[in-house]
């Protein structure tokens, strides 16, 4: 299996514009989390979902954020418009939600820069 | 009180030692106590946990779980070089599926 695969692995990007994540969780994996990562706050949760529905928004920071689940196998996780704060690593997750549900395995990350 | 606190370290150790990674944790619900690893710019990866109490053995490694004092460990025995990375507890409970994290510990095991 490939993994979770996220996209870009980095973006640099001028305060005020739009910025994309992308996410493909491992196949068959029911649930998809979105996590930011800052030195000062440690692995944040910001989003999940199940069955690709948004199951908890309640990490997600301002309604700057926005994170949607078209299908089982893409999800996406958009900044509109970015700030400086927001420069962080992002990371996805998925896990099967049976059995060892709680085994999430993560993608390599986008580390992005808003400058 | 933060549901997870766990020293940041950085935790400095000569390879063949033995490391002793810790957290404590607040909520008593929780029943999954898990220990990843994150080498410097990639993923957290999964390296093993236990559910509910009592320890857990794989290899070098030992996860064990105080429930009565909300208190988490990981054992390294003979640490090696490779195990120089950031140490991530998380716990977790209920049907959500949910993983709180600690902030890490940096470990570093010189040659």
């Amino acid at each position: 299996d490939a993994g979770v695969i996220q996209s870009p692995r980095h973006e640099v990007t001028e305060m005020g514009q739009e910025v994309t994540l992308r996410c493909k969780p491992i196949s068959g994996h029911d649930y998809l989390f979105w996590y930011r990562q800052t030195m000062m706050r440690g692995l944040e949760l910001l989003i999940y979902f199940n069955n690709n529905v948004p199951i908890d928004d309640s990490g997600m920071p301002e309604d700057r954020f926005s994170a949607k689940m078209p299908n089982a196998s893409f999800s996406t996780l958009k900044i509109q418009p970015s700030e400086p704060r927001d420069s962080a690593v992002y990371f996805c997750a998925s896990t099967s939600g049976t059995g060892a549900a709680y085994e999430q395995y993560f993608g390599p990350g986008t580390r992005l820069t808003v400058t | 009180q933060k549901e997870v606190e766990q020293d940041p370290g950085p935790l400095s150790v000569p390879e063949g030692a033995i490391v002793s990674l810790n957290c404590t944790y607040s909520n008593s619900a929780f029943q999954y106590f898990m220990w990843y690893r994150q080498y410097s710019r990639k993923g957290p990866e999964l390296l093993m946990y236990t559910y509910s109490s009592g320890n857990k053995e794989d290899g070098r490694f030992t996860a064990q779980v105080d429930k009565s004092s909300k208190y988490i460990s990981l054992f390294i025995r003979d640490s090696q070089p490779s195990d120089s990375a950031t140490y991530l507890c998380a716990i977790g409970g209920g049907s959500n599926y949910k993983l709180t994290f600690g902030k890490g510990t940096l470990l570093t095991v010189n040659p």
